[in-house]
C-alpha cells in the first residue's frame, strides 16, 4: 500500500478557493482516491472519494487527472472552520486506508 | 445517529497494566479498523476486521490484540502497557472494501497515556 505525496502545509485566505494537490503516481486501476480531514483534537472526517471521474458533494470537489496519477481537492470558499489536516489516501484491493502525513491547511481571516 | 462509539475517552495506565479499548458501531458495517495517532503524525493502522470472526494485522500490530465476535463490536486489547503505546486511538468502520460506497466513519478517539 504505497502512500501518496502531499505538500506539508498550505495557506489560504477566508472566502477564497483552495486547491489541495496530491500525487499518487503508482495508483492501480482499481484504487479509489479518498480525502479525509482532521480538525484539532477530533477523529478524521470523510470529505470525498472517487475513482476516475470528477466528483462533487456538499463539502468539496475532487478533480482527478486523466491518467489518475494525481488529484486535487477543491474547497470552493474556505472558511476558518476548514482549517485542518487534509489526507489524500489510496484504497487498494484490501480496502485498508493507509494514512500519510497530510497537508495542514491554514485559513487566514 | 450514534455512528462509531469509543470508550473510554481518556485513560492513564501504569507500565505493565492491561486494558481494553471498546469500539461499537450501529451502522451494520462489515469492516472495522483500529488506528493509533502519535503527536503530530498521521494515523497508523493497528488491526482490522472484514467481518465477525475475521481479523488481520495492520502496520503496527505488536503489543495489541483484537477480537470480533459480533458485527457491532471490535475491542482492542493492550497487554503489558509500555510508554511507547502512549497515543490517541481511533476506531473506524466502513460498509465494504475498495471504498465503493461511503468512506470510513471514525470514532472520537481514546487518549491513552502510559506512565
Amino acid at each position: 500500500d504505497a502512500k501518496t505525496t502531499q505538500p506539508n502545509s498550505m495557506e489560504s485566505n477566508e472566502e477564497e478557493p483552495v486547491h489541495l494537490p496530491c500525487n499518487h503516481s503508482t495508483i492501480s486501476g482499481t484504487d479509489y482516491i479518498h480525502w479525509y480531514r482532521q480538525l484539532p483534537s477530533q477523529g478524521p472526517e470523510y470529505v470525498i472519494h472517487g475513482l476516475t471521474s470528477n466528483v462533487n458533494n456538499r463539502m468539496a470537489s475532487l478533480a482527478i487527472a486523466e491518467d489518475r496519477k494525481s488529484s486535487t481537492l477543491i474547497l470552493h470558499r474556505a472558511t476558518l472552520r476548514d482549517a485542518a489536516v487534509y489526507y489524500c489516501i489510496r484504497s487498494g484491493n484490501t480496502g485498508k486506508l493507509i494514512f500519510g502525513q497530510g497537508t495542514t491547511l491554514q485559513v487566514k481571516p | 445517529n450514534a455512528g462509531v462509539t469509543q470508550t473510554p475517552k481518556f485513560r492513564i495506565l501504569k507500565i505493565g497494566q492491561s486494558m481494553t479499548l471498546q469500539c461499537t458501531q450501529d451502522m451494520n458495517h462489515n469492516y472495522m479498523y483500529w488506528y493509533r495517532q502519535d503527536p503530530g503524525m498521521g494515523l497508523k493502522l493497528i488491526y482490522y476486521s472484514v467481518g465477525a470472526g475475521i481479523t488481520d494485522k495492520g502496520e503496527v500490530p505488536n503489543g495489541y490484540n483484537v477480537s470480533r465476535s459480533t458485527t457491532e463490536d471490535f475491542p482492542l486489547r493492550l497487554e503489558l502497557a509500555a510508554p511507547s503505546q502512549t497515543s490517541v486511538y481511533f476506531c473506524a468502520s466502513s460498509p465494504n472494501n475498495r471504498g465503493k460506497e461511503a468512506g470510513y466513519t471514525f470514532g472520537s478517539g481514546t487518549r491513552l497515556t502510559v506512565v
